[in-house]
């Protein structure tokens, strides 16, 4: 089953608005990770939080993550429509080495309205 | 990070048949993951590739129907085996980036639909 319940579900925003997205876990964890999906393609990484981490920034992205919740927040600032696009939140319950596959949130559908 | 070449990109392909779909990296990797995306779904992971030993399935994953092979540190196949119009899904490979402490590195994806 999916580690990760993400909301919302889809977002739809004006450009230059800021978009936040939730995700909550069940287990413990490594690290949360964000990806973005376009169109059904190959996933990009964007910014992932270890779990000592409470928040990180890169770029326009901001993350948090509340261990003692199991909840993490993707904010995007001054969204533009290239970010229009599915993201994923996903973890790892390993040693972070690397050799530990990914379990992944349901993911947030974001439009951004010109 | 390295960079990940997947394909085909895409096939439509007949029930009943099989389809492979090779992932190739341009630096050595120990370990290779390949996931599954339904329409409109997330990712589930199908199975982890160790190069020189068995690849190891998640659960609601078999190998007669999913078998991978990883003959070295640079490449890997998953074939889909007699495939049925439930199998209709995205088919992505994945590395760690380094040591996996900074993210996966995902390959492009193939879209494969059975009629």
């Amino acid at each position: 089953s999916q580690q990760g319940e993400e909301d919302p579900q889809a977002l739809s925003i004006q450009e230059g608005e800021n978009a936040t997205m939730n995700c909550s876990y069940k287990t413990s964890i490594n690290n949360l990770q964000w990806y973005r999906q376009n169109s059904g393609r190959g996933l990009v990484h964007l910014i992932l939080i270890r779990s000592n981490e409470r928040e990180k920034h890169s770029g326009r992205l901001r993350v948090t993550l509340d261990t003692s919740k199991k909840s993490s927040s993707l904010l995007i600032t001054a969204s533009r429509a290239a970010d229009t696009a599915s993201y994923f939140c996903a973890t790892a319950f390993g040693s972070g080495g690397g050799a530990d596959g990914l379990t992944f949130g349901k993911g947030t559908h974001l439009i951004i309205q010109p | 990070s390295a960079v990940i070449s997947q394909k085909p990109s895409r096939d439509i392909c007949q029930r009943g048949t099989s389809l492979t779909i090779q992932c190739q990296v341009d630096s050595q990797v120990t370990m290779m993951f390949w996931y599954r995306q339904q329409p409109g779904q997330s990712l589930t992971l199908i199975a982890t590739a160790n190069q020189g030993s068995e690849a190891t399935y998640e659960s609601g994953f078999v190998i007669d129907k999913f078998p991978i092979s990883r003959p070295n540190l640079t490449f890997s196949t998953l074939t889909v085996s007699n495939m049925s119009p439930e199998d209709s899904s995205i088919y992505l490979c994945s590395v760690a980036r380094q040591t996996g402490s900074y993210g996966y590195t995902f390959g492009s994806g193939t879209r494969l639909t059975v009629v």
